[in-house]
């Protein structure tokens, strides 16, 4: 069925390192990949995202890449700062899909001061 | 502020009874999403609603229902509330035409079950 994995679920730096977050996702047919921020108790918010027809899009410090053929994608984050600790979702939709999204099991990410 | 709100933050209730959650979507848009967050769980799609009617549904129990009005918001309606309802439940909205999928999320209604 349609499945997202991320990895790792867990990931602690040192502020100003780079962080990076990967997903794979089992349909080939997706064609639309977000990625979203959750604080703790609080929405998921949108920090970027990326369609099939593109194999990268920056905004800032944040990335994302996406490998059509390997069916993965991923998150990157450059100078991190302690702002960014916060739980990271990756999602998809999947074709013949009404385009809910189905997301992955999420990152928390730490970034040490 | 995504634009998309929900009511209420906060719901107690004891199992077995009956509970509704309301969302408004963005301005404009057409598409309201439900999202059920658990710890065990993660973020599990419940529903979607376009433009008053249901278009799609995921992991959603049949004690739980929901609808679409006239003027788009939506409402969830959970009943016989068992322990494990406890959750966040989200809604986002979208205006679901081509190019157009990204979903805005409400700030959620905490429900805890007694």
């Amino acid at each position: 069925g349609e499945n997202v994995e991320q990895h790792p679920s867990t990931l602690s730096v040192q502020e100003g390192d780079s962080a990076v977050i990967k997903c794979t996702y089992s349909d080939s047919a997706s064609n639309y990949f977000p990625w979203y921020k959750q604080e703790l108790g609080k929405r998921p918010q949108l920090i970027i995202d990326i369609r099939s027809n593109v194999g990268e899009k920056k905004d800032q410090r944040i990335a994302v890449t996406l490998n059509k053929t390997a069916k993965h994608f991923s998150l990157h984050i450059t100078e991190t700062q302690p702002e960014d600790s916060a739980v990271y979702f990756c999602a998809a939709t999947f074709s013949g899909s009404a385009r809910q999204l189905t997301f992955g099991s999420g990152t928390q990410l730490t970034v040490l001061p | 502020d995504s634009g998309v709100t929900q009511t209420p933050k906060h719901l107690i209730t004891a199992t077995g009874q009956r509970v509704t959650l309301r969302c408004s979507p963005r301005s404009g848009d057409l598409s309201v999403y439900w999202y059920q967050q658990s710890l065990d769980q993660g973020l599990q799609f419940l529903i979607q609603y376009y433009n008053g009617e249901e278009r799609a549904k995921g992991n959603i129990l049949e004690r739980f229902s929901a609808q679409q009005f006239p003027d788009l918001h939506s409402e969830l309606n959970l009943s016989s509330l068992e322990l494990g309802d406890s959750a966040l439940y989200f809604c986002a909205s979208s205006w679901t035409g081509e190019g157009q999928e990204t979903q805005y999320f409400g700030p959620g209604t905490r429900l805890l079950v007694l």
